[in-house]
């Protein structure tokens, strides 16, 4: 079981819809999630950051975790083609909760056509 | 602007040479920094963390004779491909977190551009 897993896609969803990307990850211990955005050919920015269960938002995008079944989501409303890249989801490595260090899922391919 | 920089952003070496690739921290000292490599279409698979005044810890299967790391100062990480074949194509990525930054604040990993290597 791979340590933090995502559809690879392409999640294809018309302009102006919600689009829902999922990550589950295997480590219980894990406090920390992040979800980037990474645009072919380069390195990847900072979508969202949560470290407690339920919703945040910010702006179109909203990050919900669930611990307990751990289990990670981003929501982005109202789709633009600009949000066409893949989504990766980070969870940080156990035993290094402050250091940074990050595993990442395989990413999910959003589609957001016109 | 960039608080992690890499350089180069894309080296060509020919098959057998060695090429070496830095990151550094610009507005921060990082004594923790991380490679990671990315082969088309694939995610992030981390290599490596690079430990200021010791030795880099490797992930399993990564050949720590083959891809040397070295962070003599607290903003600089520089990572060597030695002996490069064509299959080290790829690209590199370093980051970093700024040890001051709150963890709660959200944004504080910080990642270099990347660095396209292409092995000929």
């Amino acid at each position: 079981q791979k340590e933090v897993e995502q559809n690879s896609g392409p999640l294809s969803v018309p302009e102006g819809a919600i689009a829902s990307l999922n990550c589950t990850y295997s480590d219980r211990g894990s406090q920390s999630f992040f979800w980037y955005r990474q645009y072919s050919g380069k390195s990847p920015e900072l979508i969202m950051s949560i470290y407690s269960n339920g919703d945040k938002e910010d702006g179109r995008f909203t990050a919900q975790l669930n611990k307990a079944s751990q289990y990670v989501s981003l929501l982005i409303r109202d789709s633009q083609p600009s949000d066409s890249a893949t989504y990766l989801c980070a969870v940080n490595h156990r035993g290094s909760s402050n250091t940074g260090k990050l595993i990442f899922g395989q990413g999910t391919t959003l589609q957001v056509k016109p | 602007g960039a608080v992690v920089s890499q350089h180069p952003s894309r080296v060509i070496c020919k098959s057998g040479t060695s090429v070496k690739i830095e990151c550094r921290s610009l507005d921060f000292q990082a004594t923790t920094m991380f490679w990671y490599r990315q082969f088309p279409k694939k995610s992030l698979m981390l290599m490596a963390t690079s430990n200021e005044g010791s030795k880099a810890t490797y992930e399993q299967g990564v050949e720590k004779d083959k891809f040397l790391i070295n962070h003599a100062s607290l903003t600089l990480s520089t990572l060597t491909v030695t002996s490069a074949h064509p299959e080290d194509s790829s690209f590199y990525i370093c980051s970093a977190r700024d040890p001051l930054d709150s963890w709660s604040s959200g944004n504080t990993i910080y990642f270099g551009e990347g660095s396209w290597l292409t092995v000929v």
